[in-house]
């Protein structure tokens, strides 16, 4: 899974199978989260948000879970698809960021969708 | 709906030369932001504005600088380029303040300083 580091972790996953992304989050106070997809040479394209005042919110095909005791947060793609291959990014708005919403990027997971 | 636009896509530069990614969006967004995104790491914050005549310094800020022309345009200028800010750079936008924390970003600067 993704956490704050140097690594870029890969997940494989055989088409048509559900994928888990994971990401661990480092600040208890942080009130939103949000999952990026990037694609090769593409810029980050928004997936799916969540607030802390909800433990699950589902989008089409993608749900995001939020465990706020161990600080983790989780993006699961149903029926996986090729075109789903990408890097994924979690990010915590900064908690002392207010109205300025700046959000603090994990390093990303590569997803890999096997045909 | 073009959303944010960045200029230009690649740029090679020598050691000390200077020059300005240019951004703008036309969704009316009153915050803007630029990261840079090196290889194995995440998006990392250089400079945002807030709202239009406001700039502050996020994560990596020196050997940057920005200005927000106007509340669509927020330009970022390299002064005297390093080979250590070969990177990716994204500008992106918000609408901004409370409830309004989504980014969307542009296809990003390819930068590679020898």
């Amino acid at each position: 899974g993704e956490s704050v580091g140097l690594h870029l972790p890969t997940l494989s996953v055989q088409e048509g199978d559900n994928s888990i992304i994971n990401c661990a989050y480092s600040n208890s106070a942080s009130d939103y989260f949000i999952w990026y997809k990037q694609e090769s040479g593409k810029g980050p394209q928004f997936i799916i948000d969540i607030r802390s005042n909800m433990d699950k919110r589902q989008g089409q095909r993608v749900t995001v879970l939020l465990n706020k005791t161990v600080k983790h947060l989780s993006l699961q793609i149903a029926a996986t698809q090729p075109g789903d291959s990408a890097v994924y990014f979690c990010a915590e708005k900064a908690p002392w960021s207010g109205a300025t919403n700046k959000l603090i990027f994990g390093t990303g997971t590569l997803l890999a969708v096997q045909p | 709906n073009a959303g944010v636009t960045q200029t230009p896509k690649f740029q090679v530069l020598k050691t000390g030369q200077s020059m300005t990614l240019q951004c703008a969006q036309d969704m009316n967004h009153n915050s803007m932001y630029w990261y840079r995104q090196d290889p194995g790491m995440g998006l990392r914050l250089i400079y945002y504005s807030a709202s239009e005549g406001t700039t502050d310094k996020g994560e990596v800020p020196n050997g940057y600088n920005v200005s927000r022309l106007n509340k669509r345009e927020f330009s970022l200028r390299l002064e005297s380029a390093a080979p250590s800010q070969t990177s990716v750079y994204f500008c992106a936008s918000s609408a901004g303040g409370a409830g309004n924390e989504k980014l969307f970003f542009g296809s990003g600067t390819q930068l590679s300083v020898l």
